[in-house]
């Protein structure tokens, strides 16, 4: 079956700096990428949608400037989290579709101290 | 416009039970409809799906049948384990993006022993 994968797992880092998040179609070719944000107990909330090449399409109230999306290939897609805040604290999860059903990554818990 | 909503949690089971999660559906048409599961500290597994109006989906003992009439699509299990343990979410497309998915607000399932 499909995979994707996310680096890193877990990453901690103080208030302040820059975090980078990949999200990787491991065996197919994702035209489209998906970045959703989880709180505890609560569902996904979509932060935006990436296609590949092109800009990021960012979901109501989603600061652009603060989450950077970049589609470079087929096959990678990176969210950064610039100047983090606790309040940016968060599962962040990501979702890689070649059509028509999503698949998605294992998610990248972030702590900002 | 196009919204999923489950039944609250968290639901607690004793081994062997018969499980079920409410989800209802509203749509302008008849959407595919989704079940996913989020086992701890993991991302989102599709569980099944349905296609059409009447169709069961199944998978590991999960069934849920997509019903039109009831906009419905509640997940039944009949003798759940300690390894279903995990978080459920209904999803059915939505929004303008191409691959985009609604979620409902998640269910937690516990299963004792």
């Amino acid at each position: 079956g499909a995979v994707v994968s996310q680096h890193p797992s877990r990453v901690i880092c103080k208030s302040g700096t820059s975090v980078k998040i990949e999200c990787r179609s491991l065996d197919f070719q994702a035209t489209t990428m998906f970045w959703y944000r989880q709180f505890p107990k609560k569902s996904l909330m979509l932060m935006a949608t990436s296609n590949e090449g092109s800009k990021a399409t960012y979901e109501q109230g989603v600061e652009k400037d603060k989450f950077l999306i970049n589609h470079a290939s087929l096959t990678l897609s990176t969210l950064t989290v610039t100047s983090a805040h606790p309040e940016d604290s968060s599962f962040y999860i990501c979702s890689a579709s070649s059509g028509y059903e999503q698949y998605f990554g294992p998610g990248t818990r972030l702590t900002v101290t | 416009g196009d919204s999923v909503t489950q039944m609250e949690g968290p639901v607690t089971l004793s081994e062997e039970a018969f499980l079920t999660i409410n989800c209802t559906y509203t749509a302008t048409g008849y959407p595919s409809l989704f079940w996913y599961v989020q086992y701890p500290g993991e991302g989102l597994q599709l569980l099944l799906k349905a296609t059409k109006a009447d169709d069961k989906g199944s998978n590991k003992g999960f069934e849920a049948t997509y019903r039109k009439e009831t906009t419905s699509f509640h997940l039944e299990k009949g003798s759940v384990q300690v390894s279903d343990s995990a978080v459920y979410f209904c999803a059915q497309p939505g929004g303008t993006s191409y691959g985009k998915l609604t979620f409902g607000q998640g269910t937690i399932l516990t299963v004792h022993p």
